[in-house]
């Protein structure tokens, strides 16, 4: 299947600081991305669709000047939590529709940020 | 309001038996019925998926049943493995609709030796 990337696996950082992750499709190029967000035992909550070229999308609740997502080209999104808060501490993982394959999304491995 | 609903939460299964879970939705437009494995800090990866034209598909030990009348379906695990032991989520989405995914609550499964 097609493989998705996530870096970084693990950040910690500071109160106040802003963090950058990264999401890549390595063999496919997707022009539409997602980004959800999961809590420990919970379900995936979509966070954003990232369009290639356009703004993102965001789901009702989900701040979009707190979680800034770009998507330069067909192969990256990137999604930047800015001014992180011990509450924005979660596990993020994007995933990638593959536009040939029906409707298939693959999953990135997730990024576990940790806000101090 | 959970488009999908997912159940049992946790589940216990002794290894070679039979694990179940099951997923009911609501909305009728959903016309793909993905099932996801997520190991613990991994991301999901897709096991198996259905689309509404048919009632069932086997793929090796895993099989999905759909009931489209009911609005239902659920994952069969044949002759479960300790290596099966994970967090299974369903999902449902309408094609061609930007392929937003509606994920169940997810079911935790342990498969004791």
């Amino acid at each position: 299947g097609a493989v998705v990337s996530q870096h970084p696996s693990r950040v910690i950082c500071k109160s106040g600081t802003s963090v950058k992750i990264e999401c890549r499709s390595l063999d496919f190029q997707a022009t539409t991305m997602f980004w959800y967000r999961q809590f420990p035992k919970q379900s995936l909550m979509l966070m954003a669709t990232s369009n290639e070229g356009s703004k993102a999308t965001y789901e009702q609740g989900v701040e979009k000047d707190k979680f800034l997502i770009n998507h330069a080209s067909l192969t990256l999104s990137t999604l930047t939590v800015t001014s992180a808060h011990p509450e924005d501490s979660s596990f993020y993982i994007c995933s990638a529709r593959v536009p040939s394959g029906g409707n298939e999304q693959f999953f990135g491995p997730g990024t576990r940020l940790t806000v101090l | 309001q959970q488009q999908v609903k997912q159940s049992p939460q946790s589940l216990i299964v002794q290894k070679g038996g039979i694990s179940i879970i099951n997923c009911a939705y609501e909305n009728t437009a959903f016309d793909y019925f993905p099932w996801y494995q997520q190991f613990p800090g991994k991301g999901p990866a897709l096991l198996i998926a259905i689309r509404p034209d048919v009632s069932e598909k086997k793929e090796g030990r895993f099989t999905i049943s759909f009931n489209k009348s009911a609005k239902q379906f659920s994952l069969h695990i044949m002759d479960s493995q300790p290596g099966d032991s994970a967090t299974y989520f369903c999902a449902a989405s309408i094609v061609n609709t930007g392929n937003q995914f509606y994920f169940g609550t997810g079911t935790s499964l342990t498969v004791i030796p």
